[in-house]
């Protein structure tokens, strides 16, 4: 069975920094290409990062560029998210999302809350 | 970047209705669309991709079509685990863009 789950959210300051984790499990991780989804809450869905199965590819939206970092692991089945220079607009659910036909499986999500 | 715009934003209906959702694009994206869809505290669901395609699972009371720049979710009969928030995404070139969603609610 295909598993996504994310970890390392929480309540970080104003300008801090938090890392995100993705593991993988039921399928050949280093074969798919993944991604970052968040949903701000109430708000709709926002992509905002995407890296190729071998790591070398990496897209992101404008929104975080400069200030976010896709990369992965495919020795130990994850994904990351290097969040940096946090504003409150960055508050979300942040979901990992493997790419395939589709955005096929997603992880539960992981909640990122900026405040002071 | 592709802008995607979805219509109605919330439309109501009633079990057994057939609700259709259209998604317009801001430039041609040939086939490249999918449609998710999401209730409340849960991670979306892909129902359909490349614009006509059902996913694996999906009840095929669902259904989506259309290309370049215009594309339609019908749902045929609605039943009362469809009422949910439905988006689409394209899929043709970076940055991905969803649309706005629609969120079909019970009349």
């Amino acid at each position: 069975e295909v598993q996504l789950v994310e970890s390392g959210g929480g309540l970080v300051q104003p300008g801090g920094s938090l890392r995100l984790s993705c593991a993988a499990s039921g399928f050949t991780f280093s074969s798919y290409d993944m991604n970052w989804v968040r949903q701000a809450p109430g708000q709709g869905l926002e992509w905002i990062s995407y890296i190729s199965s071998s790591g070398v590819t990496v897209y992101d939206a404008d929104s975080v560029k400069g200030r976010f970092t896709i990369s992965r692991d495919n020795a130990k089945n994850s994904l990351f998210l290097q969040m940096s220079s946090l504003r409150a607009d960055d508050t979300a659910v942040y979901y990992c999302a493997r790419s395939w036909f589709g955005f096929d499986y997603w992880g539960q999500g992981t909640l990122v809350t900026v405040s002071s | 970047a592709i802008q995607m715009t979805q219509s109605p934003s919330s439309p109501s209906a009633s079990v057994g209705d057939r609700v259709t959702i259209t998604c317009r694009a801001s430039q041609d994206i040939g086939s490249n669309l999918d449609w998710y869809q999401q209730t409340p505290g849960k991670a979306p669901k892909l129902l359909i991709y490349a614009a006509s395609i059902l996913q694996s699972g999906v009840p095929s009371r669902f259904s989506g079509s259309g290309s370049g720049t215009d594309f339609t979710l019908t749902i045929s009969s609605l039943q009362p685990e469809d009422f949910a928030t439905y988006y689409c995404l394209q899929d043709y070139n970076y940055p991905r863009t969803f649309g706005q969603g629609t969120k079909v609610e019970i009349k």
